[in-house]
């Protein structure tokens, strides 16, 4: 089945700070979704972005489906930010299931 | 967006018991409902796929007979953990999507199983 890579697993910043995180997959998809969980388990819904570019505030996200991998970028990161940040995937192998990556941790501090 | 819902949010019961989880699309018809499970510091892994009016399919590993399905309307599917064992404890993720490959999904706020 379709591989869900993320990076890093895990990201430490001090508050203001700017990041990119990065997602490779594998094969063609039909949907791309960037998750970040807070914590107490919700999934928030950041971007659905199976191709091009999107802001939203201090994030923005690009994919690039022709080379297989999206990214999120954070500026100007707030404590607020900290948790898990997940992509995730539909392929026409996988159905139209998401395929989750394992996550980037992020911590903020101030 | 839209909304999913999942009730309970946490429930508590004990070895050998059944549980029953509800996941509505609250504002949107949901031909395809997917039910994932996350244990701690770990992804968010795909249990089955449930279509309106048709049998569950389950992934690899899944035991059906255990992690009974049904997706009885547009707008409903439930989740039933049958004889639940303290290593069914985990945290259950209900999402939905519209008619279309490719449609965004829509994910509920998941329910915390502890089984005692």
């Amino acid at each position: 089945g379709i591989q869900v890579e993320q990076s890093p697993p895990d990201l430490i910043l001090q508050e203001g700070a700017n990041s990119t995180l990065r997602c490779n997959f594998s094969d063609s998809v039909n949907n791309l979704q960037w998750f970040h969980q807070n914590p107490w388990g919700q999934l928030i819904n950041l971007f659905y972005i199976p191709s091009g570019t999107k802001q939203n505030g201090r994030l923005s996200a690009t994919t690039v489906a022709t080379e297989r991998y999206s990214l999120l970028y954070i500026s100007s990161s707030q404590t607020t930010d900290s948790g898990v940040y997940f992509c995730a995937v539909e392929s026409n192998q996988a159905g139209t299931a998401l395929i989750f990556g394992k996550g980037t941790t992020l911590s903020v501090s101030s | 967006g839209a909304v999913v819902s999942q009730h309970p949010s946490r429930v508590i019961c004990k070895s050998g018991t059944s549980v029953k989880i509800e996941c509505r699309s609250l504002d949107f018809q949901a031909t395809t409902m997917f039910w994932y499970r996350q244990f701690p510091k770990q992804s968010l892994m795909l249990m089955a796929t449930s279509n309106e009016g048709s049998k569950a399919t389950y992934e690899q590993g899944v035991e059906k007979d255990k992690f009974l399905i049904n997706h009885a309307s547009l707008t409903l599917s439930t989740l039933t953990v049958t004889s639940a064992h303290p290593e069914d404890s985990s945290f259950y993720i209900c999402s939905a999507s519209g008619y279309r490959v490719g449609d965004e999904q829509y994910f509920g706020p998941g329910t915390r199983l502890t089984v005692t």
